[in-house]
């Protein structure tokens, strides 16, 4: 158990939907990171923030958006979704906001049908 | 731009079989390096990391060497157990904030 916690685990909507995904950090971590698996893609990094500001932007589509809150924990939203959006939706925390060592949750499986 | 590349699988072995997943990698500067493995259906997990060259990382018979002048991070283990088979990612931290991942390796260890 890497100490960080995502929910749902798991996502079944339609196209043209919105959803969130939510994700507390370990204790004691600043940063949140954002991953997209898929399976034409792989594992490619969406958004970092840092102690509720955003630091670092990665492909996030625009339809895509994050924040993370006073309490740390973090919030990504998913607009106008399309079927290629399907796919593991990570999150990762770390203390610092740069070269830390990520420790990840067990993801929120998305469907859209 | 910043790449990682690593061997496709699955690669399938026997139990108590040598174990070499290759990874190189494209980027400038000094990355630190990890592998990560992903178990069925959990998230991924730290295997190991190096943050300067001729680093080894290691961890649970897991060994892997930085080296800068072939740019690679290729993962070992001297004897695979079941319990190993999970897909593993090589992954480099250069930006500072992102990581880059390769394609993940399956592997699948039979008894």
């Amino acid at each position: 158990d890497s100490g960080v916690t995502q929910t749902p685990k798991h996502l079944i909507t339609a196209t043209g939907q919105r959803v969130t995904l939510r994700c507390s950090p370990r204790s004691g971590d600043l940063s949140v990171y954002w991953y997209q698996q898929s399976l034409d893609q792989g594992l490619q990094f969406l958004i970092q923030y840092y102690n509720g500001e955003e630091r670092a932007k990665g492909n996030i589509l625009e339809r895509f958006s994050a924040q993370q809150f006073p309490d740390l924990h973090s919030e990504l939203n998913l607009s106008s979704l399309e079927l290629g959006d399907s796919a593991l939706y990570f999150c990762a925390s770390s203390v610092g906001s740069t070269y830390n060592e990520q420790f990840f949750g067990p993801g929120t499986r998305l469907t859209v049908l | 731009g910043d790449s990682v590349t690593q061997m496709e699988g699955p690669v399938t072995l026997s139990e108590e079989a040598f174990l070499t997943i290759n990874c190189t990698y494209t980027a400038t500067g000094y990355p630190s390096l990890f592998w990560y493995v992903q178990y069925p259906g959990e998230g991924l997990q730290l295997l190991l990391k190096a943050t300067k060259a001729d680093d080894k990382g290691s961890n649970k018979g897991f060994e892997a060497t930085y080296r800068k002048e072939t740019t690679s991070f290729h993962l070992e283990k001297g004897s695979v157990q079941v319990s190993d088979s999970a897909v593993y990612f090589c992954a480099f931290n250069n930006a500072g904030n992102m990581l880059t991942f390769g394609g993940g390796t399956r592997l699948m260890v039979k008894p």
